[in-house]
């Protein structure tokens, strides 16, 4: 099956630096990347996601790449805030089960204001 | 914006019994999903649901697992005889019909088996 490995496992930056976040996964038939958000107490909050398709999307301050050949991608966040500290997952789904997600570890990032 | 709700958000049970997890997916979703996740693991997939039947199912999902959707609002996750393993963060998500339609999830319960 699927396997999803997410570097690091915590990141400190300072506030207004730029996040990375790095997922590897295994199987070449997996074609939505998703990337969520898990703040204390919460359930993971979707904040963006990417389809195989598309090399990269970008919303404000996020963005996401996709590397197929690689089988890699990554989120990025730039001009980061304190809210932006939180846990987040890298995900991977193929052929129509778009909802059977394989998750990463988490990254939990935090950004010192 | 919408939301799945789940309820309790924490439950605490003794090893041997049976636990039921509820959930309300968003009111126009189609799929339902059931993922855990143990303290310091990967989120990790139990079970898919879709037109009142399993529709896929983790090598987790053994035979102490259940799942229903007794109305049409709500889905529940039954754990029959509870094991000190069965200890996570159970989280319920559904998503709609299209094609390319996220995943979006609920707060969880936290299950604590003593």
């Amino acid at each position: 099956g699927e396997n999803v490995e997410q570097h690091p496992s915590t990141l400190s930056v300072q506030e207004g630096d730029s996040a990375v976040i790095k997922c590897t996964y295994s199987d070449s038939a997996s074609n939505y990347f998703p990337w969520y958000k898990q703040e204390l107490g919460k359930g993971p909050q979707l904040i963006i996601d990417i389809r195989s398709n598309v090399g990269e999307k970008k919303d404000q301050r996020i963005a996401v790449t996709l590397n197929k050949t690689a089988k890699h991608f990554s989120l990025h966040i730039t001009e980061t805030q304190p809210e932006d500290s939180a846990v987040y997952f890298c995900a991977a789904a193929g052929g129509t089960s778009y909802g059977k997600l394989t998750f990463g570890q988490g990254t939990i990032l935090t950004v010192h204001p | 914006e919408p939301e799945v709700t789940q309820t309790p958000s924490h439950q605490v049970t003794q090893m041997g019994q049976e636990v039921i997890l509820r959930c309300v997916p968003i009111s126009n979703h189609l799929y339902f999903y059931w993922y855990r996740q143990i303290l310091g693991q990967k989120v990790e997939f139990l079970v898919s649901f879709y037109n009142n039947e399993i529709s896929e199912k983790s090598e987790i999902f053994d035979d102490q697992f259940s799942v229903e959707r007794p109305d049409g609002s709500n889905f529940t996750l039954k754990i029959r005889s509870t094991k000190l393993e069965d200890s996570a963060m159970y989280f319920c998500a559904s998503r709609g019909q299209s094609y390319n339609s996220p995943l979006h999830f609920g707060n969880g319960t936290r299950l604590t088996v003593t």
